[in-house]
């Protein structure tokens, strides 16, 4: 089975700027979770989809960060502009729909803003 | 989002030895406890999860106790590997309504020196 593909690996823009990273959920998964991971910290949840809909978005900073998942499937996270606060690596997961079984995460990608 | 304490933050152990994480949480409808392993540059990969109707639950070297009335959990690694040198999370979850939105403790550093 496939895991969780996301892209790209690594990010270095300057503060101001704007980025966009691209998530591929595992096929069948019908749940996607974006999480932002601080160096030293867990990761935090910034938003849930259900196929296209968002289920919670409650701890995006929706003043620089949007988020959609196109067609139930792909998902992209954008921010715009960034901070310097906004270095993180951002996670990918997924998981069946109502069920935490399976629920996988990608290898993130490494924002640095400098 | 209710935290989850985790402690200790950074463990050394010696190849053979009991390596040993605690967590604490707050939240009485958190219902699904995973435990995470992460290694540099990759995503959290589910070790093993219990949920409150069990005290214990045990998979190969990888062992959790549940204490309902403490609210605590811990993560028991048997005759510890030079291979279980990662970062360590615990996480909670309530799974009201299929959502499964993961928060995560700050991590524990496990070092298994020969």
């Amino acid at each position: 089975e496939a895991g969780v593909a996301q892209s790209p690996r690594y990010k270095i823009i300057e503060k101001r700027q704007s980025v966009a990273f691209w998530c591929n959920p595992i096929s069948g998964h019908a749940t996607l979770y974006w999480y932002q991971q601080i160096l030293g910290q867990g990761p935090k949840l910034l938003i849930q989809f259900q196929n296209n809909g968002v289920v919670d978005d409650s701890q995006l900073p929706k003043d620089r960060f949007s988020a959609e998942r196109l067609k139930g499937v792909d998902s992209t996270l954008k921010i715009q502009p960034a901070k310097l606060e906004d270095s993180a690596v951002y996670l990918c997961a997924s998981s069946l729909m109502g069920s935490g079984y399976g629920y996988t995460f990608g290898s993130g990608t490494r924002l640095t803003v400098v | 989002q209710q935290q989850v304490k985790q402690s200790p933050q950074s463990l050394i152990v010696q190849k053979g030895g009991i390596s040993i994480i605690n967590c604490a949480y707050e939240n009485t409808a958190f219902d699904y406890f995973p435990w995470y392993q992460q290694f540099p540059g990759k995503g959290p990969a589910l070790l093993i999860a219990i949920r409150p109707d069990v005290s214990e639950k045990k998979e190969g070297r990888f062992t959790i106790s549940f204490n309902k009335s403490a609210k605590q959990f811990s993560l028991h690694i048997m005759d510890s590997q030079p291979g279980d040198s990662a970062t360590y999370f615990c996480a909670a979850s309530s799974s009201g309504a299929g959502s499964y939105q993961l928060t995560f403790g700050k991590g524990t550093k496990l070092s298994v020196i020969p």
